[in-house]
């Protein structure tokens, strides 16, 4: 059982570069989110998809977009990588959008924007 | 901005001993919290997750929660080295929609030493 598989797992980009993160879960979850990880931050979400066809802002969408392709695929797209978006990036699910499920994660990306 | 605040550590226990993990959160409407344990380069793992006031036991884990004084413990008793990774705390806030959008504290390391 895959549970949540992104990829890649690694990534050097150049300043300017973009990139897609790939995102996909096979459990029949609703809900699906992008986060990204930094050293005494904690995790903050940047977008998240309550369900299949709708996409929503969190607390740090700026610099990113994304796209839910389909009940089981949540992707993450940098237009023009910057030096602050390096990160780990971890995508998640949940089976419904209801208060009492916590996430599945994905084992995350590794990004450095150079 | 709603926020969630742990200590980051390290806390050192010895092996046997039990640790003792806090967390305070801001958002007084706050439903459920979840403690997630996370080894270094590795996802976060969810351990349990409580939403009413009291005591939860799973195993050697008991989350506590006293919602009126806005703060969540994990207590693990019988520490093992094999414990030591950074526990993260989350709070699903007041819903908005009724979506589900954890919160993350930054975490707190532990170290158990034999």
């Amino acid at each position: 059982n895959a549970g949540v598989t992104q990829t890649p797992k690694f990534q050097v980009l150049k300043t300017g570069q973009s990139m897609t993160l790939q995102c996909a879960q096979d459990m029949n979850h609703n809900s699906m989110y992008w986060y990204r990880q930094d050293p005494g931050m904690g995790l903050r979400l940047i977008y998240y998809s309550a369900s299949e066809g709708t996409t929503d802002k969190g607390e740090v969408p700026n610099g990113y977009n994304v796209s839910r392709l389909n009940k089981r695929e949540f992707s993450l797209r940098l237009e023009s990588a910057a030096p602050s978006q390096t990160s780990v990036y971890f995508c998640a699910s949940t089976p419904l959008s209801g208060e009492v499920y916590g996430y599945t994660f994905g084992s995350g990306t590794r990004l450095t924007v150079v | 901005q709603k926020e969630v605040e742990q200590n980051s550590g390290p806390l050192s226990v010895p092996e046997g001993a039990i640790a003792s993990l806090n967390c305070t959160y801001s958002d007084r409407g706050s439903q459920s919290f979840f403690w997630y344990r996370q080894y270094s380069g590795k996802s976060p793992e969810l351990i349990m997750f409580i939403y009413s006031n009291g005591d939860k036991e799973d195993g050697r884990f008991t989350a506590q929660l006293n919602k009126a004084s806005q703060y969540v413990s994990l207590l693990i008793r019988d520490s093992q080295p094999s414990d030591s990774a950074t526990y993260l705390c989350a709070v699903n806030p007041l819903v908005s929609g009724g979506y589900n959008k954890l919160i993350f504290g930054a975490g707190t390391r532990l170290a158990v030493h034999p």
